[in-house]
């Protein structure tokens, strides 16, 4: 089993300050996904930003990057130029080859985004 | 035009009653989930199922059972509803059980059982 671990239950920052959110995950498959979902206050779970583990590019999204270190288990995400938008509950999720067993979470990072 | 839906948003409810939450895509996907996420805000698996598989987390009480009439739905249905059934459910669908594909999510139902 999988396991996904977000250290920073929150964090505060200033608008258009750069943040960076970390995760590590445990695993002993070769082939699996990464993703990072932003649950804002509405509830909804939006997709943020996904990164393919056997793709050494970090993916990048706008504003939104991450830093893969597969060798070392870790996925953090950066978030550039912040905004009062940006304002949720943030998590990282991950998914071995095949899926079926679904999303595993970590247990989110909430964050806030002072004007 | 809403891609995951679920009905209802809300549903408060003795403990002791059976309860569905309805959940609908309009993405032609093959694979739908239901995740829960309790008040800690902690989220996890409980089903994925295919027009081929139900893959059931070990965790969920068989007091629980998805149920889909054709693959645009997968229903959750809860006999016996406890207190710490309480907590807000999460549909999801996929284009297929591979993980290349994108979950998208419904937006939740928050129950309450009392």
């Amino acid at each position: 089993a999988q396991t996904v671990t977000q250290s920073q239950p929150e964090m505060s920052v200033q608008e258009a300050e750069t943040v960076t959110l970390s995760c590590t995950y445990d695993t002993s498959e070769s082939n699996y996904y990464l993703f990072w979902y932003k649950q804002p206050p509405s509830r909804q779970m939006i997709l943020v930003i996904r990164q393919e583990a056997y793709k050494q590019q970090n993916a990048t999204e706008n504003r939104f990057s991450v830093n893969f270190q597969k060798a070392a288990k870790s996925f953090s995400l950066k978030i550039s130029d912040s905004q009062l938008g940006d304002t949720a509950m943030y998590f990282c999720a991950f998914m071995p080859g095949g899926g079926a067993d679904g999303l595993t979470f970590g247990k989110g990072t909430h964050l806030i985004i002072q004007p | 035009d809403t891609a995951v839906s679920q009905t209802p948003k809300y549903l408060v409810t003795q403990m002791g009653n059976d309860k569905s939450i309805k959940c609908e895509q309009n993405l032609g996907h093959d694979t739908m989930y239901w995740y829960k996420q309790d008040s800690k805000k902690f989220l996890k698996i409980m089903f994925s199922y295919n027009n081929k598989e139900l893959i059931i987390n070990e965790t969920v009480p068989n007091r629980f059972s998805p149920k889909s009439p054709d693959k645009a739905h997968l229903n959750l249905h809860i006999n016996s509803l406890e207190l710490g059934d309480s907590a807000v459910y999460f549909c999801a669908s996929s284009q297929d059980e591979s993980s290349q594909e994108t979950q998208y999510f419904g937006p939740g139902t928050r129950l309450l059982v009392l």
